[in-house]
């Protein structure tokens, strides 16, 4: 069955660094994953969509890689902000419309 | 739009007691999705509609658990019995079928059963 990890369960990391968080996948190959952020007592938020034929993706100051190869994917917040600390989710698809299969998160915390 | 909107936001019942979690998607979505989120097991899809059809049940625990979608503005979540092992958040969330595959989140529901 398809397996999608999380490689950190919290990072923590200073104000205006870049943060890089990682998502790896086995037994699948998805036509497309995703990102969502979740804050404490609220629902995911989407962030990005990254499809298979594509090798990057950007949005402000994030940034989406995904390697089909490797099987993974990274997520980088650059100029990273106290704000920015949060639960960000990796998710990827398998097999139709928003049938998604979730990472248990990486907690991220930017210190001041 | 209001977004997604559930109810209720906590709900606190005995074992064996009947429970309903309800939700309203957002207006023109296509597909509606039930979650539950724990944090041993993260966030797991345990059914989803399209046009009020369900599409996908797979992930129900078991017989226990009941979705219904009566009309595009409506979702139910039933749990008869309840045990404490179902303790947990549930969420729903609502997507368009514009090929964004955007999935909008509830607040939702923290339930606890005792």
């Amino acid at each position: 069955s398809q397996k999608i990890e999380q490689n950190s369960e919290a990072l923590n990391i200073q104000e205006g660094k870049t943060a890089t968080l990682t998502c790896n996948y086995t037994n699948y190959s998805p036509a497309y994953l995703q990102w969502y952020r979740q804050d404490p007592g609220r629902g995911p938020v989407f962030l990005l969509l990254i499809r298979e034929n594509e090798k990057e993706k950007r949005k402000e100051r994030l940034k989406v890689t995904f390697d089909t190869t490797l099987k993974q994917s990274l997520f980088h917040i650059t100029a990273s902000q106290p704000a920015d600390s949060a639960t960000y989710l990796c998710a990827l698809e398998r097999g139709s419309q928003g049938n998604l299969i979730f990472g248990k998160g990486t907690k991220l915390s930017v210190k001041p | 739009d209001a977004g997604v909107i559930q109810s209720p936001r906590h709900e606190v019942t005995e074992m064996g007691q009947e429970v309903t979690l309800r939700c309203k998607p957002i207006s023109g979505h296509d597909y509606l999705f039930w979650y539950r989120q724990t944090m041993m097991r993260g966030l797991e899809l345990l059914i989803y509609f399209n046009n009020n059809v369900p599409i996908d049940d797979s992930g129900m625990p078991e017989d226990r658990f009941s979705a219904k979608m009566p009309n595009a503005s409506f979702s139910t979540l039933k749990i008869q019995p309840s045990e404490p092992r179902d303790s947990a958040v549930y969420f729903c969330a609502s997507s368009p079928a514009d090929g964004s595959y955007e999935q909008y989140f509830g607040p939702g529901t923290r339930l606890t059963v005792t």
